[in-house]
């Protein structure tokens, strides 16, 4: 079965820090890239990140770029969001997703990010 | 960056059909995808690459997508189908995903 499984989520302060992890199962890791989308309480979908195949090329939501960065384990079918600098507009329920050229075929169940004082 | 626009609500009687529309410029030209969510769950992908159905998916759901706007048409609605809908697209300027603001879906 086709499976994303994310953790990691939880309370941080303002400017704190999290590190979400997203495990895969199900699929061959390696050939696809992988999105992290959040949503904000009560909000629509905001795209966050992307992690291509290679691992060595992503991209970022102006929201985040420069706070969050992406990364891959492929020995352990793992994606990695490491968001720092946190504001309390980070406060969102946070999905991995399987990125198929383009749209997002496989999401995970979503963490809870909140962030407050 | 690039915009997609959505009507915040759209509503339909059992058995009716829904549209939902997905306004952007020159939209036509570019792939767009849907996404239905109900309270509570993850996204579920519903049509790819403007009109194609993934596995699972019933046929009711179709996408069409032409000039300035795409849309999502479910036939014979079902109270099963009252979730929000987004669009999406790949924003290839800014190597950014685009998600419409969403649609939320409601059966009289």
């Amino acid at each position: 079965e086709v499976q994303l499984l994310e953790s990691g989520g939880g309370l941080a302060q303002p400017g704190g820090s999290l590190r979400l992890s997203c495990v895969a199962s199900g699929f061959n890791f390696n050939t696809y890239a992988m999105s992290w989308v959040r949503q904000a309480p009560g909000k629509g979908l905001e795209w966050v990140s992307v992690i291509y195949a290679s691992g060595s090329a992503t991209s970022f939501a102006d929201s985040v770029k420069g706070r969050f960065t992406i990364s891959r384990e492929t020995s352990k079918n793992t994606v990695f969001l490491q968001m720092n600098s946190l504001r309390v507009d980070d406060t969102a329920v946070y999905y991995c997703a399987r990125d198929d050229s383009g749209y997002m075929d496989v999401w995970g169940q979503g963490t809870t990010v909140t962030v407050s004082s | 960056s690039y915009i997609l626009t959505q009507p915040p609500s759209v509503s339909v009687a059992p058995g009716q059909t829904a549209r939902i529309t997905c306004g952007g410029k020159d939209i036509g030209s570019q792939s767009v995808h849907w996404y239905q969510q109900k309270p509570g769950q993850a996204p579920v992908l519903v049509i790819s690459y403007n009109r194609d159905r993934p596995s699972g998916i019933p046929e009711r759901f179709s996408g069409s997508n032409s000039g300035n706007t795409a849309t999502l048409t479910v036939t014979w609605v079902e109270a099963g189908d009252e979730a929000d809908y987004y669009c999406q697209v790949w924003d290839s300027d800014n190597d950014h995903v685009i998600f419409g603001g969403g649609t939320k879906l409601s059966v009289l």
